[in-house]
């Protein structure tokens, strides 16, 4: 059966630090891998997805980088974290050249202060 | 630019009920999924319609779907403490991502 994971579950970061949240997914192979930011009591901003390897597509200019060293490795990172980074940040998958149901991660919450 | 949104933004019964949620969407679409969501955790998939079905049932869940009217509809029939949750809708466009709505804040009042 396939998994995801995400790490780590929480982080409280400075303003100015860097960032790197990892997914992993597990008992699959090729999928698409979605990064998603969901802010307190709202609905799920999609941020980049990767359809393979070394391919980003980003969905919103901003402060993040996506990249996918790994078919079943997706890595969020920013340079230098802003107090607007703060938020719950889900990973998800889905079997590839699908539109259908996507698997989501357990989530990371990040607070920048 | 937000494809689905939610309607009621928040929704309070009594366990027993039946809950309904709304979706409203913009452009046209291949598939209508609903997405459950626990305080502080990941989604998970409750059901999926496709843009050539109009109803779906899954256990308590029904689901319809009118494409005239780019609307769907979530029951949630005999319902229980247990159900307390934001439910999302997620429109697929065939560009192998989703776009969701800001949610339902479903609470079962025991």
């Amino acid at each position: 059966s396939q998994t995801i994971h995400q790490w780590p579950a929480t982080l409280v970061q400075p303003v100015g630090s860097p960032l790197s949240l990892e997914c992993t997914v597990e008992g699959t192979s090729n999928p698409n891998l979605y990064w998603y930011r969901q802010a307190a009591g709202r609905g799920l901003q999609l941020l980049f997805y990767s359809v393979g390897i070394g391919q980003i597509s980003s969905e919103v200019p901003q402060n993040l980088s996506a990249s996918r060293p790994q078919d079943r490795q997706f890595i969020l990172s920013s340079k230098k974290l802003l107090l607007s980074d703060s938020g719950f940040y889900l990973c998800a998958w889905t079997s590839s050249g699908s539109t259908d149901e996507q698997f989501f991660g357990p989530g990371t919450r990040l607070t920048v202060l | 630019s937000q494809q689905g949104e939610e309607d009621p933004q928040a929704l309070s019964i009594q366990e027993g009920e039946n809950a309904t949620m709304n979706c409203s969407y913009k452009t046209s679409i291949n598939n209508l999924q609903w997405y459950r969501q626990n305080s502080g955790r990941g989604l998970v998939h409750l059901i999926l319609i496709r843009s050539n079905e109009r109803e779906k049932h899954s256990g308590r869940l029904r689901v319809t779907l009118d494409t005239s009217k780019k609307s769907s509809s979530l029951l949630i029939t005999a319902s229980r403490a247990a159900d307390t949750a934001s439910y999302f809708c997620a429109t697929g466009r065939g560009a192998q991502k989703l776009v969701f709505g800001q949610g339902t804040r479903l609470t079962i009042n025991p």
